[in-house]
């Protein structure tokens, strides 16, 4: 059971183009939203996150929008540059007793051509 | 500091053998989680932690086996391995607490192939 939906599964934008990940979740005790960048053979990596306090994060070229009330966020690449070409996962994640607890999305291959 | 690291890199097992993975981590991080990627599923969590002596279960906790007798490390067993454990393994690690965005910083990841 996928608690973190994720789309499109891949994504091919020309370069300086605008590339949109979509992400929905189900459970709402998660109360952060991250989002991870992973290049082939290697782990991911934080690229930017959100908590759901806010409806919009900006980081440079990278945006993060959260709509609590649809439980949905998405990832906004602005000037999509060749060097982005990675896979992207969103996460939501909630601290319990044990630790922090994070579910991923199945993740998003984007291709930005030259 | 070296972050995060795992080992083995690489390993090949047959069905029925067990295994530990290694993780460790030098930040003196609480909290400790180990993932497994597979093609199209993203990272799923094994089993986490938020310090010595605690630790859960996440998604697929079947057939794997942790415990944490340090802040530092934080080695996952497989029993008794199966083709279906077949993966690239991840360990993570946060600190509790922290400031925001709470960053969770990955190992290099283990490429498991049982046969």
């Amino acid at each position: 059971q996928q608690q973190v939906k994720q789309s499109p599964q891949s994504l091919i934008v020309q370069k300086g183009g605008i590339s949109i990940i979509n992400c929905a979740y189900e459970n709402t005790a998660f109360d952060y939203f991250p989002w991870y960048q992973q290049f082939p053979g290697k782990g991911p990596a934080l690229l930017i996150a959100i908590r759901p306090d806010v409806s919009e994060k900006k980081e440079g070229r990278f945006t993060i929008s959260f709509n609590k009330s649809a439980k949905q966020f998405s990832l906004h690449i602005m000037d999509s540059q060749p060097g982005d070409s990675a896979t992207y996962f969103c996460a939501a994640s909630r601290v319990d007793n044990y630790g922090q607890n994070f579910v991923f999305g199945p993740g998003t291959r984007l291709s930005v051509l030259p | 500091n070296a972050g995060v690291t795992q080992t083995p890199k690489f390993q090949v097992l047959k069905t029925g053998q067990s295994m530990t993975l290694q993780c460790a981590q030098d930040m003196n991080h609480e909290y400790m989680s180990w993932y497994r990627q597979d093609p199209g599923m993203g990272l799923r969590l094994i089993h986490y932690s938020v310090g010595a002596g605690i630790t859960d279960q996440g998604e697929v906790p079947n057939g794997y086996n942790v415990s944490r007798s340090t802040t530092e490390d934080f080695p996952l067993r497989l029993l008794s391995a199966a083709p279906s454990q077949t993966s690239v393994y991840f360990c993570a690690s946060s600190e509790r607490g922290g400031t925001f965005p709470y960053e969770q910083y990955f190992g290099p990841g283990t490429r498991l192939t049982v046969t």
